[in-house]
Order: structure tokens, then C-alpha cells, then sequence
């Protein structure tokens, strides 16, 4: 089945800059990338998705790249708040909800 | 609408017993996942049901099973327990493939 593997798993950054967060997938059927955002205690949402025919999709703060060739994908968030403090997940699919996530990645927003 | 209920929320159960676990997904959706929770290991794949079909599995032993009704509320069963199925298990209902997954709070189960 789908692989995805998540870096870093931990980040740190300073309120006001930016965070990037990583991620690859193994089978190049996959064709749709969400990102969920997962705050202490609560449950995972959804944050932004892409699609396999698109490169690059933004929202506000928040944009997100694939590289279908390389076979992988990327989350960007731009001037960080501390309310962007949370566990982020990449997830990959084929289009059968047969959706599989990575191991998470950490984000601590320093005021 | 109504989002996404799990039942219940938390459940504390000794080695060697079986539980069950429900879901009621958001009206209309159809499809339901289940994942297995734990630190450090993230969300992994259980299973997935559409219109009462099994259509996708993970790696997990066959203890953990499942099924879906026709209102597409889905139960999950563990049998015989085992203390690292302690975890929170999480639901998720989307209306077709390829479209966003909202969760449900979880059950918490405690094995001991």
C-alpha cells in the first residue's frame, strides 16, 4: 500500500516567520494530498488539499506545492501566529478513500 | 449538520476481552474510515466502508474487524485484547473518494 513518510517531526519557529513541512509518497497513483491539522486534545481537519493536476494552492497564509515527478509535497505556512501551534499530518490517496497519513509533524510557535 | 459521533468517548478494558466501537457519519456521507491513534505513530489505516462493502484494509491483525449498516453508521470490533491496542481510535466520513475526511472526537480505549 501507500508510504508516507513526514519531516521534520518536530519544528520550531518564531512567531512571524515561516514553516515548511515535507512529505513523500511511494505509489504515483496517489492523486490527492490533504493536510489536517490536529490541535492538543481535539480532533484532525482539514487545513488544504490538492489535487494531482495542480501544482500549487493557496489560502491566505497557508499554500501547499506537488511534485508529481519527485513524488512529493509540501505545506508552507507564511508569518506564523502562535495559534498555528499544533500537530500537522500530510495524507495521500488513489482516489478510493483508501487514505493514508504520515507520521505528523510537531509545530511549536514561539510568542 | 450534525458533524461526525463516536460512541463513547472513553472505555477501560482488561487484556483478553473484546470491545465495540460505533460511528454515526455526517448525513450523506457514505463512506466511512477508521484509524488507530497512538504517540508517535500517527494516524494509521484500519479500514474503509462504502454502502456496506469493506473496499480498502490496513496492516492490522485480523482482531480488528468492522462493518457498516445501511444508514452508514459503522461499528468497529477488537477482540482479544492486547495492551498496545490501547489507542485512540478515530472515525471519518467523506461523501465519495478523493473528498476530505472529517473526523469524528475518537474513543479512547484504555487496555490493562
Amino acid at each position: 500500500g501507500e508510504n508516507v513518510e513526514q519531516h521534520p517531526s518536530t519544528l520550531s519557529v518564531q512567531e512571524g516567520d515561516s514553516a515548511v513541512i515535507k512529505c513523500t509518497y511511494s505509489d504515483s497513483a496517489s492523486n490527492y494530498f490533504p493536510w489536517y491539522k490536529q490541535e492538543l486534545g481535539k480532533r484532525p481537519q482539514l487545513i488544504i488539499d490538492i489535487r494531482s493536476n495542480v501544482g500549487e494552492k493557496k489560502d491566505q497564509r497557508i499554500a501547499v506545492t506537488l511534485n508529481k515527478t519527485a513524488k512529493h509535497f509540501s505545506l508552507h505556512i507564511t508569518e506564523t501566529q502562535p495559534e498555528d501551534s499544533a500537530v500537522y499530518f500530510c495524507a495521500a490517496s488513489k482516489g478510493n478513500n483508501d487514505m493514508r497519513f504520515g507520521a505528523g509533524t510537531r509545530l511549536t510557535v514561539k510568542p | 449538520k450534525a458533524g461526525v459521533t463516536q460512541t463513547p468517548r472513553y472505555l477501560i478494558k482488561t487484556r483478553g476481552q473484546q470491545v465495540t466501537l460505533s460511528c454515526s457519519p455526517i448525513s450523506g456521507h457514505r463512506s466511512v474510515s477508521w484509524y488507530q491513534q497512538t504517540p508517535g505513530q500517527g494516524l494509521q489505516f484500519l479500514f474503509e466502508y462504502f454502502s456496506e462493502t469493506q473496499r480498502n484494509k490496513g496492516n492490522f491483525p485480523g482482531r480488528f474487524s468492522g462493518r457498516q449498516f445501511s444508514n452508514s453508521r459503522s461499528e468497529m470490533n477488537v477482540s482479544t485484547l492486547e495492551l498496545g491496542d490501547s489507542a485512540l481510535y478515530l472515525c471519518a466520513s467523506s461523501l465519495m473518494g478523493n473528498s476530505p475526511l472529517h473526523f469524528g472526537n475518537g474513543t479512547r480505549l484504555t487496555v490493562t
